[in-house]
């Protein structure tokens, strides 16, 4: 079976200051890896994807992820945080898109 | 602009109800997805269709039905039967054979009185 796990409920970050958002995958296989993010009472909007190559993904918005397979970590990062960056953040892991599943969400906080 | 629209946002029913909640694309996508967000979980898969009238379980699939009887529209009836219907609902599509990037809803939260 497939799991994601997002350690922190809560991240705190002062803006300017550089954010990552932790992930650690479980998969069989070469894993997929994704973030989304989502704003209040909205949707989730993509934000970035590994599926091969290389380890440093580039993303929405500034964002980029680090897929780190010795570790099995997919940690998401912004070298300078936004007040606008503060929303709930999820990684998710699938082979396709019906196959998806996503971890519990990490609350990002960016405090001006 | 394309995308997805999802109605109603907000959404209160008595106990005993059946609701059903809209979901219409017109990203020109293959593939629709219902999925339920409770607090403090992940999104939970409860019915995808990959083409028009076919449509299959995800996994909370009891107490709820769907239907895809055109390609832009993806209706989910939750029924009497789904024991704790209040949650927020979240529609999303994706291209066919899509390697997991889904579009998404705004969402219609639903409440149960």
């Amino acid at each position: 079976a497939q799991s994601v796990a997002q350690p922190e409920d809560q991240v705190n970050v002062a803006e300017g200051n550089p954010l990552t958002v932790k992930c650690t995958y479980s998969v069989s296989g070469n894993p997929y890896l994704f973030w989304y993010v989502q704003y209040p009472n909205r949707g989730l909007q993509f934000l970035l994807k590994y599926i091969t190559g290389d380890n440093l993904v580039k993303g929405s918005y500034g964002f980029e992820a680090e897929f780190n397979k010795s570790q099995t970590s997919f940690h998401l990062k912004k070298p300078s945080a936004l007040v606008s960056d503060s929303a709930l953040y999820f990684c998710a892991t699938g082979g396709s898109a019906r196959q998806l599943t996503f971890g519990s969400g990490t609350q990002l906080t960016v405090l001006p | 602009d394309g995308g997805i629209t999802q109605s109603p946002k907000y959404l209160f029913r008595k106990e005993g109800q059946n609701v059903t909640l809209s979901c219409e694309q017109n990203l020109n996508h293959d593939a629709m997805y219902w999925y339920r967000q409770d607090p403090g979980q992940g999104l939970r898969l409860i019915y995808y269709s990959q083409i028009v009238n076919d449509f299959q379980k995800g996994d909370i699939a009891e107490g709820y039905s769907v239907s895809r009887e055109k390609k832009e529209s993806f209706p989910l009836t939750v029924t009497s039967a789904q024991k704790n219907p209040t949650a927020f609902y979240l529609c999303a599509s994706s291209m066919a054979q899509n390697t997991g990037e889904l579009f998404f809803g705004e969402g219609s939260r639903l409440t149960v009185l």
